[in-house]
């Protein structure tokens, strides 16, 4: 079972819908989540940092984080096409290794 | 605010040759950096680490090197580059253990 599953899509939503991406991971260790966006031939940008279970909200994004399932969500609210992206979930037990999910491949479609 | 610069943000080299690529953070003091490689429809791979100048941790054997000359700097070198060796090479920084990690825009490595 690898660490960290994500499902790599592509996903295509019309503009204006609400999108839902997801991670599960098998480590209960894990307890700082985020979620990345990453732009063709650009680097991961930060979106959302959370530290153990809970919601956290940041504009039109809100990231979830259920531990006792060890599942974790992004969703994002009234999509547009600049969020046309891949999605990386990536999350650590407070050492210096990172898991990162391979990503998720978004198309909002105007 | 901090930012963090790479370059080259690409780069074709031939097998054999030499490799050097560059990070360097501004705005912030004693981060920690890091060197990862991404491949295609998979994670980033941690590569090396480092938590202050001259101190140096590598988490695969590979071909590749690293160095921290300097508080900010950090470099990803190779003396002979294998095919092997292309691929979406990022570095990132964090301040303290309790951060996430940020990311530069990358250097693209095709071996020719």
């Amino acid at each position: 079972q690898k660490e960290v599953e994500q499902d790599p899509g592509p996903l295509s939503v019309p503009e204006g819908a609400i999108v839902s991406l997801n991670c599960t991971y098998s480590n209960s260790a894990f307890q700082y989540f985020m979620w990345y966006r990453q732009y063709s031939r650009k680097g991961p940008e930060l979106l959302m940092y959370t530290y153990s279970s809970g919601n956290k909200e940041d504009g039109r994004f809100t990231a979830q984080v259920d531990k006792s399932s060890k599942y974790i969500s992004l969703f994002i609210r009234d999509s547009q096409p600049s969020d046309s992206a891949t999605y990386l979930c990536a999350m650590s037990a407070g050492g210096q290794n990172f898991v990162f999910g391979p990503g998720t491949r978004l198309s909002v479609l105007p | 605010s901090q930012t963090i610069h790479q370059w080259p943000a690409t780069l074709v080299q031939p097998v054999g040759s030499p490799l050097s690529l560059e990070c360097t953070v501004e705005g912030t003091s004693n981060p920690n950096l890091y060197w990862y490689r991404q491949a295609a429809g998979r994670g980033l791979q941690l590569l090396f680490y480092s938590v202050g100048i001259g101190q140096i941790s590598s988490e695969v054997p590979q071909n590749l090197s690293a160095s921290r000359p300097q508080d900010r700097q950090f470099i990803l070198s190779s003396k002979k580059l294998l095919l092997s060796d292309s691929g979406f090479y990022l570095c990132a920084w964090r301040g303290d253990l309790n951060q996430p990690q940020h990311f530069g825009d990358g250097t693209r490595l095709s071996i020719l």
